[in-house]
């Protein structure tokens, strides 16, 4: 089965600038997450999608970052404007969405901010 | 609240030498663990997971790990390092009735040949 597909792998932004980042989940997987991973710490959740609704988007910075999941297959998670420590690797996730499956990464996209 | 430790950084280990990397979490009712694995520039991949059962769960490349309730710990666990086992790995905790996956920070693991 084809994983899951995340563009674009690498970012240079200045801050104050926008940036967008899209996310092509495994066919059939209801439950889309993003997440962030700063350098020398663990994946943190963003959002979680079940199909195109929001479950959890409570550790999302509301004032500059927005997702959305249309028609519940491909998302896109947009920063608008950049800072600093917005510099990481974002990684998206699907899963069937049964409570004893994992979930299956992306490659992920590394946003620089400079 | 549920979490997830991994109180070594980093852990050197000779080829051909078992391997331990340690991992403890605290989570309210039944746990399901798991461990990923991270190589440069890729996205996390799935090793290993407990949900149930026998507390020795086995996964890719050789790696398994032991489930143990009462030190509420998954050490992952391979007899024999090779090399090309060198990585970032992460143990992570979902609980029962969430979906949600919270992962530990990571301990790098280093391979010397």
């Amino acid at each position: 089965e084809a994983g899951v597909a995340q563009s674009p792998r690498y970012k240079i932004i200045e801050k104050r600038q926008s940036v967008a980042f899209w996310c092509n989940p495994i066919s059939g997987h209801a439950t889309l997450y993003w997440y962030q991973q700063i350098l020398g710490q663990g994946p943190k959740l963003l959002i979680q999608f079940q199909n195109n609704g929001v479950v959890d988007d409570s550790q999302l910075p509301k004032d500059r970052f927005s997702a959305e999941r249309l028609k519940g297959v491909d998302s896109t998670l947009k920063i608008q404007p950049a800072k600093l420590e917005d510099s990481a690797v974002y990684l998206c996730a699907s899963s069937l969405g049964r409570i004893d499956y994992g979930y299956t990464f992306g490659s992920g996209t590394r946003l620089t901010v400079v | 609240a549920q979490s997830v430790a991994q109180p070594e950084d980093q852990v050197n280990v000779a080829e051909g030498n078992p391997l331990t990397v340690k991992c403890t979490y605290s989570v309210s009712g039944n746990p399901y663990l798991f461990w990923y694995v991270q190589y440069p520039n890729r996205g996390l991949q799935f090793l290993l997971k407990y949900i149930t059962g026998d507390n020795l769960v086995k996964g890719s490349y050789g790696f398994e790990a032991e489930f143990n309730k009462s030190q509420t710990s998954f050490h992952l666990k391979k007899p024999s390092a090779l090399v090309s086992d060198s990585a970032l790995y992460f143990c992570a905790v979902r609980r029962e009735g969430d979906d949600k996956i919270i992962f530990g920070k990571g301990t790098r693991l280093h391979i010397l040949p």
